[in-house]
């Protein structure tokens, strides 16, 4: 089964702090996804990437950056937070653009 | 671009009863959409899709969904829930090129003992 692991779960940081979110997934996929989740908005697609150094622009990537270093680990950076980025963030694999994500359990941001 | 609605944020049903959850999209290429399920605190689990054929498939634990192209609709059912049915629930369709998704806001659903 699927498997996408992401940390930390939850995560407090201050306006203009630097924050790194972590996900794996140990299912070989080629995609991999970041979402964000707030009341209202359901999902939104932040970045993605098609394999190890590639990396796409999703529907709301301000004040976010992503680093695919390895088949398995995406990576979403927020160099300077803002309260605006307080969120619920979920990590998503898929093996083709077609197919069903699997998504890891979310990181929860608060941003003061 | 492609948009989704889903028109009910809550539904509150008992168990055992029957429940539809609306879905509609907007969207001018090649159809594809699915429909993903997220139980509290946990992150999102795929029920099923439909892309071309039978615009009825079925999914797991007894949902089914009806893609209709008149209407722009994917509307999901179940015949009888159960408690552990209660979740939120996403609609999402995907662009031509195969590679987002766009997900409808949710629909919550409560079923009551």
């Amino acid at each position: 089964e699927a498997a996408v692991t992401q940390s930390p779960r939850n995560k407090v940081t201050v306006t203009g702090g630097n924050v790194t979110l972590s996900c794996r997934q140990t299912n070989s996929h080629n995609y991999m996804y970041w979402y964000r989740q707030d009341t209202g908005h359901g999902l939104r697609l932040i970045h993605y990437s098609y394999g190890a150094g590639n990396l796409q622009i999703g529907d709301v990537p301000d004040g976010y950056k992503a680093t695919r270093t390895t088949q398995e680990d995406f990576f979403l950076l927020l160099e300077l937070a803002s309260p605006s980025q307080t969120s619920l963030y979920f990590c998503a694999s898929s093996g083709t653009g077609y197919a069903e994500q699997f998504f890891g359990p979310g990181t929860r941001l608060t941003v003061l | 671009t492609q948009t989704v609605s889903q028109s009910d944020a809550h539904v509150t049903v008992f168990e055992g009863d029957s429940v539809e959850l609306r879905c509609n999209y907007s969207y001018g290429g090649s159809i594809y959409l699915s429909w993903y399920i997220q139980h509290h605190g946990r992150g999102l689990q795929f029920l099923l899709k439909y892309y071309s054929g039978n615009p009825v498939v079925q999914g797991v634990n007894g949902f089914k969904a009806e893609f209709s192209k008149s209407d722009s609709s994917f509307h999901l059912r179940k015949a009888s829930v159960h408690w552990s049915d209660s979740a939120v629930y996403f609609c999402a369709v995907r662009n031509s090129a195969g590679n987002k998704l766009t997900f409808g806001i949710g629909t919550r659903v409560l079923v009551r003992p």
